[in-house]
């Protein structure tokens, strides 16, 4: 069974930093694509990156919303995925999901790490 | 950026059928997928590849596509399917992941 635990959410100030951490069990980590999805307070879904298996060139692609202030990385031998957010505003705020992949879908998630930003 | 939009609320008699549609500029070549997500609860993916349910889905979940619609829809709905519903798609030319609007599903 498909496990993914998310940690790491917190308050954080606006301008600081945080970093999420996931971690997943059940499959073969190393061979998966895996994705951040995020949900502010009562709004819809967005997808904030994805990060493809080193085996398929562990390349990163980030939304435009985050592109240079978050980085998503991987530990295979943790079998642990992450989220280094920076330069936090209040829009940052949500709800954050780790997802395994199957191609272009998002097909097993986490219950999520809350971060909220403060002013 | 791509743009997909949902009706913001559908509401269905228990035992009659709902339909929630996805639309977008040609959408019709786009492979399109479906999440369920019930208050305080992760999203659950329902439909992918337009029309395929995953293991434990009920068949009562279906999912179409024509022209620039892609439609899901639930029938013989029964209260447990009050939730909100997505569509997502992968823009090729972008190369990221967009998620529409959400759908209230309201079981009256």
């Amino acid at each position: 069974e498909v496990q993914l635990e998310e940690s790491g959410g917190a308050l954080v100030q606006s301008g600081g930093s945080l970093r999420l951490s996931c971690a997943a069990s059940g499959f073969t980590f190393r061979n998966a694509w895996m994705s951040w999805v995020r949900q502010a307070p009562g709004k819809g879904l967005e997808w904030v990156g994805r990060l493809k298996s080193i085996g398929e060139g562990g390349t990163a692609d980030h939304a435009a919303p985050v592109k240079g202030r978050f980085t998503i990385s991987r530990d295979d031998s943790k079998n642990t995925l992450y989220l280094q957010m920076s330069s936090l505003t209040t829009e940052d705020t949500a709800v954050y999901y780790c997802t395994t992949m199957y191609s272009s879908a998002f097909d097993s998630w986490g219950q999520g790490t809350l971060v909220t930003v403060s002013s | 950026s791509y743009v997909v939009t949902q009706p913001p609320s559908v509401s269905v008699a228990p035992g009659q059928t709902a339909r929630i549609t996805c639309g977008g500029n040609n959408i019709g070549s786009k492979n399109i997928h479906w999440y369920q997500q019930k208050p305080g609860q992760a999203p659950v993916l329902v439909m992918f590849y337009d029309s395929d349910r995953p293991s434990g889905i009920p068949e009562r979940f279906s999912g179409s596509k024509s022209g620039n619609t892609a439609t899901l829809t639930i029938s013989r709905v029964e209260a447990g399917d009050e939730a909100d519903y997505y569509c997502q798609l992968w823009d090729r030319s972008s190369d990221h992941y967009v998620f529409g609007t959400g759908t209230k599903v309201t079981v009256l």
